[in-house]
């Protein structure tokens, strides 16, 4: 799968959007960008995924720019409890269901 | 939470001793993961199951060994452990909904090997 490349942290204010970059400069054709989130002590969470369009759903909302060669993850509200580590993935349908999680963005909310 | 559960949730053990860590799900999924987490290297890939008996390793297969007798089961093994091994465990398993894979992880197995 290609690399992906995150800010190590973010920092938010409670109430107010959050854009999360993503860098994917050798994205493939084929890549799908997937984001997950991992809460503390616990294990990552789908978050959201997409191909070339722009997406939206409850928990939030995936902008990719029109060359594909990066994208945001975009928290409309930040809460409290959206303070998580962010990982921005891609992945091949042709290359099997294994994640390639990296490091990820750890998002602070402050109140 | 896709039915996922792991045991033991914690466990302390010695240097060269044998560490076997369970993961079970109850929804017949056919592909089932175990990471490591470490700080500073997030998730890494140890191996994986893409059925009963069908395994291949990931990225840090070294020092551990699995099995999958069943489709519900997945063990991960520490045929003798090492302080490097500690860490926390995650399991997972993965489906696809349209053209996503989600992963659904389970709790986590704490690990420390003294």
């Amino acid at each position: 799968d290609a690399k992906t490349t995150q800010p190590n942290s973010m920092e938010s204010n409670e109430e107010e959007p959050v854009h999360l970059p993503c860098n994917h400069s050798t994205i493939s054709g084929t890549d799908y960008i997937h984001w997950y989130r991992q809460l503390p002590s616990q294990g990552p969470e789908y978050v959201i995924h997409g191909l070339t369009s722009n997406v939206n759903n409850r928990m939030a909302s995936l902008a990719i720019a029109e060359d594909r060669k990066s994208s945001t993850l975009i928290l409309h509200r930040a809460t409290l409890r959206d303070a998580a580590v962010y990982y921005c993935i891609l992945r091949d349908l042709n290359s099997g269901y294994a994640l390639n999680f990296g490091k990820g963005t750890s998002l602070l909310v402050t109140p | 939470d896709a039915g996922i559960t792991q045991s033991p949730r914690h466990k302390v053990t010695e240097t060269g001793t044998p560490v076997t860590l369970r993961c079970h799900q109850t929804e017949n999924h056919r592909y089932m993961y175990w990471y490591r987490q470490d700080p500073g290297h997030g998730l890494r890939l140890i191996h994986y199951s893409y059925g009963v008996k069908d395994t291949d390793k990931g990225e840090v297969s070294d020092g551990y060994s699995v099995s999958r007798s069943k489709t519900e089961d997945f063990l991960l093994t520490l045929e003798s452990a090492t302080s490097s091994q500690t860490s926390v465990y995650f399991c997972a398993i993965s489906t696809t909904v349209g053209t996503a894979v989600e992963q659904y992880f389970g709790p986590g197995t704490r690990l420390t090997v003294t």
